[in-house]
């Protein structure tokens, strides 16, 4: 399996922008993980989905975030309109809960950084 | 303070000596997780270790759970300049599907 894929990995865009990242989670996988990554933060849980119905997003910031996942094979987060402060690494992650087993598969990431 | 605050927050070693991060948690647990993660990259799962275990081995990495002291050790022996990373411990509360807290890491440095 060629695991978490996340796309872009590089995001430059100017402040008032749309965002969109994307993810396809390990197929099989019946959850997915949105993670932010900041320095001042360390990496908080934005939301999460079992099989593609969202279950916890009380880690979204404000109503400029917005998460979907249309299928089991595909997420987007999307920022709408992006601020400065949204800069930060952003992570997908999925796994497969079995039994007590739950690790979590990260994707490389999607370092946003807007001006 | 989060659940899962691990301690050191920084660790500097020289190759060949072990390494010991410690991680602590204030609510019950189902499971206790460690990751890396790499500079730049996304989070590795290393070992996972269930609530009604005790100590869980696998290659160079050696875990203990004290779920009476709500605490948690990763030991790394035998360390290599490979294994500077920034751990992390992650703990599953049983209560949220397959949701982790993740605390704010250790940053490894092993020197060659």
């Amino acid at each position: 399996d060629a695991g978490v894929i996340q796309s872009p990995r590089h995001e430059v865009t100017e402040m008032g922008q749309e965002v969109t990242l994307r993810c396809k989670p390990i197929s099989g996988h019946d959850y997915l993980f949105w993670y932010r990554q900041t320095m001042m933060r360390g990496l908080e849980l934005l939301i999460y989905f079992n099989n593609n119905v969202p279950i916890d997003d009380s880690g979204m910031p404000e109503d400029r975030f917005s998460a979907k996942m249309p299928n089991a094979s595909f997420s987007t987060l999307k920022i709408q309109p992006s601020e400065p402060r949204d800069s930060a690494v952003y992570f997908c992650a999925s796994s497969l809960q079995q039994g007590s087993y739950n690790e979590q598969f990260f994707g490389p990431g999607t370092r946003l950084t807007v001006l | 303070s989060q659940q899962g605050e691990e301690d050191p927050q920084a660790l500097s070693i020289q190759e060949g000596e072990n390494a010991t991060m410690n991680c602590s948690y204030k609510t019950s647990i189902n499971n206790l997780q460690w990751y890396r993660q790499n500079s730049g990259r996304g989070l590795v799962h290393l070992i996972l270790i269930r609530s009604n275990e005790r100590e869980k081995h696998s290659g160079r990495l050696r875990v203990t759970l004290d779920t009476s002291k709500k605490s948690s050790s990763l030991l790394i022996t035998a360390s290599r300049a490979a294994d500077t990373a920034s751990y992390f411990c992650a703990t599953d509360a049983g209560t949220s599907g397959s949701r982790l807290t993740f605390g704010e890491g250790t940053q490894l440095t092993v020197n060659p």
